[in-house]
């Protein structure tokens, strides 16, 4: 299986960057998303990483860095609708032959409270 | 367009009674999955089918869970003999395929409570 490590909270003011960062442990990695989850709602989709180096999206970058197991997600103008759970997820290819692109496990996700 | 549905959106139920919960996935997607999503954790992988493939039933906690889905659409995760420990917000997302980079869109979850 997978260890999947992000911080457990992180308080920032609005209008600042945060950086999340996931570290994870896995073989036969097939990629790593990022969603945020609202609290009561279903996770969204964020973004997908699967060779290194810095993808960004508006206000929303990630990065990931295969060697070192290690992904982050950065925030920039922070609102304070983005007070939500970051999740972070790995795609690995498991054991089972039928396993063919591997499924997501997921980060017990990174709390995010933005402040006035 | 329509996204995900999940029925029922909670459920109340007494220990020892079996539940079905139900998941309709985007229309055209050949990738379903259930997740479970305990008060102030991550999501569990619990099952995932595609297409016409065996499911892979590895994340299932114990032989009273058990999943199926019709005809490559409709999906049912059934737990029998429900057990305190099973309560937690369960949730279905289907992607366009397994393909790795295609995102997995999830319904609202239902959420289960044993009494």
């Amino acid at each position: 299986g997978q260890n999947i490590d992000q911080p457990t909270e992180m308080t920032a003011t609005e209008g600042a960057i945060v950086q999340i960062n996931c570290t994870y442990q896995t073989s036969g990695f097939n990629g790593l998303f990022w969603y945020q989850q609202h609290a009561g709602e279903a996770p969204t989709f964020l973004s997908y990483n699967v060779l290194d180096g810095l993808e960004e999206k508006g206000r929303f970058s990630s990065f990931l860095s295969r060697s070192k197991g290690y992904s982050y997600l950065l925030l920039k103008e922070l609102q304070m609708k983005d007070s939500a759970s970051y999740l972070c997820a790995v795609r690995a290819r498991g054991e089972m032959t039928t396993d063919s692109w591997g499924k997501l496990q997921f980060g017990a996700g990174t709390q995010v409270v933005v402040t006035p | 367009g329509a996204g995900v549905s999940q029925s029922p959106s909670n459920k109340v139920t007494e220990k020892g009674k079996d539940v079905e919960l139900r998941c309709d996935p985007i229309s055209g997607h050949t990738a379903l999955y259930w997740y479970r999503q305990s008060l102030g954790q991550g999501l569990e992988f619990l099952i995932y089918f595609q297409g016409n493939s065996a499911p892979d039933k590895s994340g299932l906690p114990s032989d009273r869970f058990s999943a199926e889905r019709t005809g490559g659409s409709v999906s049912t995760l059934t737990i029998q003999r429900t057990q305190q420990e099973d309560s937690a917000v369960y949730l279905c997302a289907s992607s366009l395929g397994a393909y790795p980079s295609y995102e997995q869109y999830f319904g609202p979850g239902t959420r289960l409570t044993v009494t």
